[in-house]
């Protein structure tokens, strides 16, 4: 059983719309989580923490549910800049990527 | 400031060649850790230092091999190279918990 399960998408969704993914992960005793961005043939990029009590920065809010394993992000008001594939990190003691979700935003 | 840095950007190796990639981080961060990213999938974990000690290390046979630096920049070597060794090779460094990579290594094995 993997780590860390992404959908693969591609999502594709306007510009303007409300989009959001989950992420679920297998190990129980993981302690912190991340959601990274990541453009074609680039490094990934921190987008931001996931808190327990979930957290919110400008249109993008992470949500962490430790009884069913699972993170979310959710993206409102989606702009074209932000088509890329987003990466749940989940840490058991080591980063484990899923395999990201890929957004595509169109006019 | 600057952000973690690795050189070179992409190499071309051939089946057998052994391969030294590396690695600087942010300034003040003390810990770098080594990722190999295939197309379609997430970065995988290869290893991760601390303060010149291993602290971690992905399942990756032993032809993987990496070492810190006193400067706490990094080197990640690969013996003997396989084609399946191609991939975009990535660094990270991190003060606490959350980790900024580098741009990565494009590695392409023939």
């Amino acid at each position: 059983r993997k780590e860390v399960e992404q959908d693969p998408g591609p999502f594709n969704v306007p510009e303007g719309a409300t989009v959001a993914f989950n992420c679920t992960y297998s190990n129980s005793a993981s302690q912190s989580f991340f959601w990274y961005r990541q453009d074609c043939r680039k490094e990934p990029k921190l987008l931001m923490s996931v808190y327990s009590s979930g957290n919110e920065d400008g249109r993008f809010t992470a949500q962490l549910n430790r009884a069913s394993q699972y993170i979310s992000l959710l993206i409102r008001d989606s702009k074209l800049s932000d088509s890329a594939t987003y990466l749940c990190v989940v840490n058991p003691g080591q980063f484990y990527f899923g395999s990201g979700t890929k957004l595509n935003v169109k006019p | 400031d600057a952000g973690v840095t690795q050189s070179p950007t992409h190499l071309i190796k051939t089946r057998g060649q052994q391969v030294t990639l590396r690695c600087s981080p942010i300034s003040g961060h003390k810990s770098v850790s080594w990722y190999q990213q295939v197309l379609g999938q997430g970065p995988q974990f290869i290893f991760q230092y601390y303060e010149k000690e291993e602290r971690g290390r992905g399942n990756f046979p032993d032809r993987f091999s990496a070492r810190q630096f006193p400067n706490y920049s990094s080197e990640l070597n690969v013996n003997a190279l396989l084609l399946g060794d191609s991939a975009l090779y990535l660094c990270a460094s991190s003060l606490a918990y959350e980790q900024y990579f580098g741009p990565g290594t494009r590695l392409t094995v023939t």
